[in-house]
This record gives C-alpha cells, structure tokens and sequence, in this order.
C-alpha cells in the first residue's frame, strides 16, 4: 500500500496556527474514519495525539485538533509552542485490512 | 498503567532472521478490545507499520503487504507477550523497531524501541 501524502515540512511563529494536511485515497482515508496523527521527538517514543480523525486522548492539550474532508485528513496546532517543534506523522486503517503511515511533516518553530 | 517492555538483539547479519519480544504489563495480549502492532521508524522511510495481532474469539494477524513474505506476529498468551519475527533481513531493515498497543484507530501505548542494526 502506498504511504498517506504528508508536506515535508511546515513552520509557523509562536502564537500562530499551522494545518498539517495528510491525503490518501478512497480505500484508506475516504472510506473510514480510522485516522490518527503522531508526534514525535526524535529519539523519543511516538506520541498519539488524535485518533479516530478528530479525538484526543486524555492529556493531550486542546490546542490540537483534527479533522477530515473526502481522501484528505488535517491536524491544526493552534498557539503554536516552541516545544510543539517535531515530527508529526498521521496514519490511517486501509480497505485491505492494513494500516498506513504518512511520510512525516518537520514542525519547525520560527 | 499499561507498560510495554521490548527485547531482542540490536545486531543482526544480512539474511538472518530478527526477532523481537515485547511482553505485555496492565493489560491482556488477549484482550478482546485492543490489537497489538509492531511499527517501525526510520530516517529514511519515517514510521512503517508491520504488522499485528488480536484476539476477537479467534486470532487474526494482519501484516504489511510488502513484509507479507517475511514476517510473522505471533501471540504468546502464557507469557502475555507477542513476537515479531522478520525473516532474511537486509541493511534496508535496519530502524527503531517499537511494539504498539492499538486501541483502534490509534496507538495509545509503546514500548521504549529497540534499533535494530543489520550489518555483517
């Protein structure tokens, strides 16, 4: 299966908001609502910050948020943070009973 | 508190086999309501799922299509722990391997990661 769409990088000011887009198709994105969005620092452990397209688990700040349009899935930071600057990865389950992974988008703080 | 320990060599020679255990605390490998996976990350590829396995009255495993040939998730419900097994290993394998507990649609627990290096 082919890996989820994700820009290779986005930036924003702190205090700003920044949109993180993830685009798949209509057998992963588009057909369920099994999307999730990662954060990771590097050499630290992946952190689940949305599931299930727009939910956040308990402890993650609700300046994240998540949604979806058609193949096209979205995490919005909003206030952005100097420590909210790493690797942001989203994920969604697939028509052949797999899961799928985005490329990765580079947060940088300016 | 679940926890998830991960264990297994961090050198394996090209063609060998990798094996990785990750044995689970706080909750059950038989769980009827989460999945177990194994993901993993490196600079060049990001996170890559491999795979998983989960106990909905029967077992299922699921894997990645491009590691369909090569890999094997097996539940070990004596031990509560699960394995991963990726069979004829090239330097392409070589990454952060991390178990994962699935709560649908996401990945709420990890274990700590194990780099894997494949190399002679």
């Amino acid at each position: 299966q082919s890996a989820l769409t994700q820009p290779a990088s986005v930036s924003g000011s702190p205090g700003q908001s920044i949109t993180i887009s993830c685009t798949g198709t209509s057998s992963d994105i588009g057909a369920y609502n099994y999307v999730s969005w990662y954060q990771h620092h590097p050499g630290k452990v992946p952190k689940l910050m949305i599931y299930m397209v727009s939910n956040r688990p308990s402890g993650v700040s609700n300046r994240f948020s998540g949604s979806k349009s058609g193949n096209t899935a979205s995490l919005t930071i909003s206030g952005l943070q100097a420590e909210d600057e790493a690797d942001y990865y989203c994920s969604s389950y697939t028509g052949s009973s797999t899961v799928v992974f985005g490329g990765g988008t580079k947060l940088t703080v300016l | 508190q679940v926890h998830l320990q991960q264990s297994g060599p961090g050198l394996v020679k090209p063609s060998q086999t990798l094996s990785l255990t990750c044995v689970i605390s706080g909750d059950s490998v038989s769980s009827n309501t989460f999945a177990w996976n194994w993901i993993r990350q490196s600079p060049s590829r990001g996170l890559e799922w491999l795979g998983r396995t989960y106990y909905r009255s029967k077992w299922y495993n699921e894997y990645a299509l491009s590691l369909k040939s090569r890999i094997t998730i097996n539940p070990d419900t004596s031990k509560n722990q699960f394995s991963l097994q990726l069979n004829s290993v090239t330097p392409e394998d070589t990454a952060v391997y991390y178990c994962a507990r699935d709560r649908g649609a996401g990945n709420d627990y990890w274990g700590q990661g194990t780099l894997v290096t494949v190399s002679s």
